[in-house]
């Protein structure tokens, strides 16, 4: 069974703070990593990972994968109170055929106070 | 303006009356997929087509039916609801490369909250 943890489950930090986030995975047909931004409404894109050892950077966030070691970072510097929100990061595997299924995790947390 | 959609919005039923939720993409993209978000257990794929006329079991498929009959639509249909699928659900659409793999990221529609009683 796919399995894809994220850490920690919530955590509050004040603005200005980096952070970061931890999704580690054990999944079979490993195709690629997405991350996700979930505020009141429905998950927003952030990041799609497919090889080991190349940041994706937007901003303020950024992002690596690490296929070896099997698991993701997401990194979020100088924190502002609308980063506040559940970050979810998804695996993409390949199940039969060409079939592509997703599995995430249960997110992570995040309040940013002032 | 691309997006998908779903409705209605909010739906509360009782037990054991079929429902269909639709989904709608305006972006032409290949991958369609339903999922149920539940406190404490994430986001689980439920059902998911690739295509016209190809859909597969996600990891929660019990429940719940699926069709893919044009490219656009992927309606999610209960046969006979029940509490335990008392739900937010999402549908999302995504590109899929030549390969087979996604291109790009999955947009989520806005969600439905589903309450069977």
């Amino acid at each position: 069974e796919d399995k894809v943890v994220q850490s920690p489950l919530s955590l509050v930090v004040h603005e200005g703070d980096t952070v970061t986030l931890n999704c580690s995975y054990e999944v079979t047909n490993f195709r690629s990593l997405l991350w996700y931004k979930q505020e009141k409404k429905a998950p927003t894109f952030l990041f799609m990972l497919t090889s080991s050892g190349i940041e994706k950077k937007s901003g303020r966030l950024s992002s690596i994968l690490d296929k070896k070691e099997l698991f993701s970072i997401l990194n979020i510097t100088a924190t502002q109170t609308g980063d506040s929100a559940v970050y979810l990061c998804a695996v993409v595997v390949q199940d039969t055929g060409t079939a592509s299924k997703l599995t995430f995790g249960t997110g992570t947390r995040l309040q940013v106070t002032l | 303006e691309a997006q998908v959609t779903q409705n209605p919005r909010y739906l509360i039923t009782v037990t054991g009356k079929k429902l269909t939720v639709t989904c709608s993409q305006n972006m032409n993209h290949e991958y369609m997929s339903w999922y149920r978000q539940d406190p404490g257990l994430g986001l689980r794929q439920i059902y998911y087509s690739m295509n016209v006329e190809v859909t597969d079991k996600g990891d929660v498929p019990e429940g719940y039916k699926v069709s893919r009959k044009e490219k656009r639509n992927f309606p999610l249909i209960l046969e006979s609801p029940s509490p335990n699928q008392t739900s937010l659900y999402f549908c999302a659409s995504s590109l899929l490369g030549t390969s087979g793999r996604e291109r790009n990221e999955q947009f989520f529609g806005p969600g439905t909250r589903l309450t069977v009683l």
